[in-house]
């Protein structure tokens, strides 16, 4: 299978704990993207890269987070001095920059829990 | 602030009866508009979109969705739920100028009865 990939499934963690996700694109794709999905409710875009710049960034990324696409394929985000609050599924998703209408491509996401 | 509206939280038919989830969103020039849908502990697969082609669009699975500007509207139908189709739908925009950012509604979970 070539989708997306995301690596942990699963993470639980202690409350002031760091945690790193990781995520493969789809080869070809240039776009990569971070959402976070909360219980009950929609995903939320984080960030996105097109190849290793990162080009948007929600209020939702406090300092906390750090997100990085080194080499334009692959990308980590990181959560330092994890909290309570950040126990949610984090979504990575991909694209091909073709046109303004690009489609994303979800990977199955990471669901992390603090305790 | 450019938004997305699911009208209903929670859809319940029965086996083999029409499917409508319904959407609205905030009006804005040129916006594209997904349906997905979300399978427990799967990712998020794209049943269709709309970008300003033809405003009727079919997807997957027997699913379409027809953009309404006038009503600001892109409600999900199928003629005929099947049990498979059981799972929680998102209608979703992105607006014209905005390269990355996808806004999501807050979803609408389908159940289907046998």
């Amino acid at each position: 299978d070539t989708g997306v990939s995301q690596d942990p499934r699963h993470k639980i963690t202690k409350r002031g704990q760091n945690v790193t996700f990781r995520c493969d694109p789809i080869s070809e794709h240039n776009r990569l993207y971070w959402y976070r999905q909360t219980l009950g409710q929609g995903p939320e875009f984080l960030t996105y890269f097109q190849n290793e710049a990162q080009l948007e960034k929600s209020r939702l990324l406090s300092d906390r987070f750090s997100a990085e696409r080194p080499k334009g394929s692959f990308s980590t985000l990181e959560i330092q001095r994890t909290e309570q609050g950040d126990s949610a599924m984090y979504l990575c998703a991909s694209s091909l920059a073709a046109t303004l209408t690009d489609t994303q491509y979800f990977g199955p996401g990471t669901r992390l829990t603090v305790l | 602030a450019q938004s997305v509206t699911q009208l209903d939280s929670h859809v319940s038919v029965s086996e083999g009866t029409p499917v409508l989830l319904r959407c609205n969103y905030s009006s804005s020039y040129s916006p594209s508009l997904f349906w997905y849908v979300q399978h427990p502990n799967k990712g998020l697969q794209l049943l269709l979109k709309y970008t300003s082609a033809a405003t009727l669009v079919k997807g997957i699975n027997g699913f379409e969705a027809e953009f309404k500007k006038s009503e600001t509207s892109f409600h999900l139908t199928k003629p005929s739920a099947h049990m498979s189709d059981a799972a929680e739908y998102f209608c979703v925009v992105k607006y014209g100028g905005s390269q990355g950012n996808l806004i999501f509604g807050k979803g609408t979970k389908l159940s289907v009865k046998p």
